[in-house]
């Protein structure tokens, strides 16, 4: 079945740029997703691409795709305290399947 | 986006009791899930709760353990049996709107079994 991979632990400072990875072995996967979970939250959707896109921008957030390498990444701009948060990564094979989330700390 | 609210947030519970937890939409949805979330995790489906039918359960999870319903469009219950302190989770109903590539995930409920 799909297995998909994300790094544990991303830490950065206010302003930088975070980039957040994540790999998947089913070349079939349709949508690839990326959520954020705050503390003591459930999850939100942050943005999503379809398998036919290689990037997809949305005012601070970036999803590149490169599917011969079955790679996702997530790149926040500006990166903010508020965006401290666990993200996860998910891609629909049928039903959605989740990475194990990045655990994102912006420090000041 | 349609607005998921659970209910409890969170709970505390006896071993061996059982816990219902209900999740409202504010609009009609196509598809209806329950996740469970265990501490420091990821997600991992339960089943796919069906309008009027059984629901479908995922691998390593059984209707006798979580038997879930869901009368209509914006409702559904999932009902944790018989509990054990491993049973300490999140659990997340999750919706698909019209759109069907548009995933969203209610608040969660916090489940401590002691």
């Amino acid at each position: 079945g799909e297995d998909v991979e994300q790094s544990l632990f991303l830490s950065v400072r206010e302003g930088d740029s975070s980039v957040i990875n994540c790999t998947y072995t089913d070349s079939s996967s349709t949508y690839l997703y990326w959520y954020k979970q705050e503390p003591g939250a459930g999850l939100q959707l942050l943005t999503y691409i379809f398998s036919n896109m290689d990037m997809k921008q949305d005012q601070r957030l970036t999803v590149l795709l490169n599917k011969k390498d079955k790679h996702l990444s997530l790149r926040i701009a500006d990166t903010q305290t508020g965006d401290s948060a666990i993200y996860f990564c998910a891609v629909r094979e049928g039903k959605l399947i989740f990475g194990q989330g990045t655990e994102l700390s912006v420090k000041p | 986006s349609a607005v998921i609210s659970q209910k409890p947030s969170r709970d505390i519970c006896q071993r061996g009791t059982s816990l219902t937890i209900q999740c409202q939409v504010d609009s009609q949805v196509t598809m209806m899930f329950w996740y469970r979330q265990q501490p420091g995790q990821s997600l991992t489906l339960i089943a796919t709760a069906n309008q009027g039918s059984e629901a479908t359960y995922e691998s390593g999870f059984v209707i006798d353990k979580f038997p879930i319903s869901r009368p209509n469009l914006t409702f559904s219950t999932l009902t944790v049996s018989n509990m054990s302190p491993e049973d300490s989770s999140i659990y997340l109903c999750s919706v698909v709107e019209r759109v069907a590539y548009e995933q969203y995930f209610g608040p969660g409920t916090r489940l401590t079994v002691t």
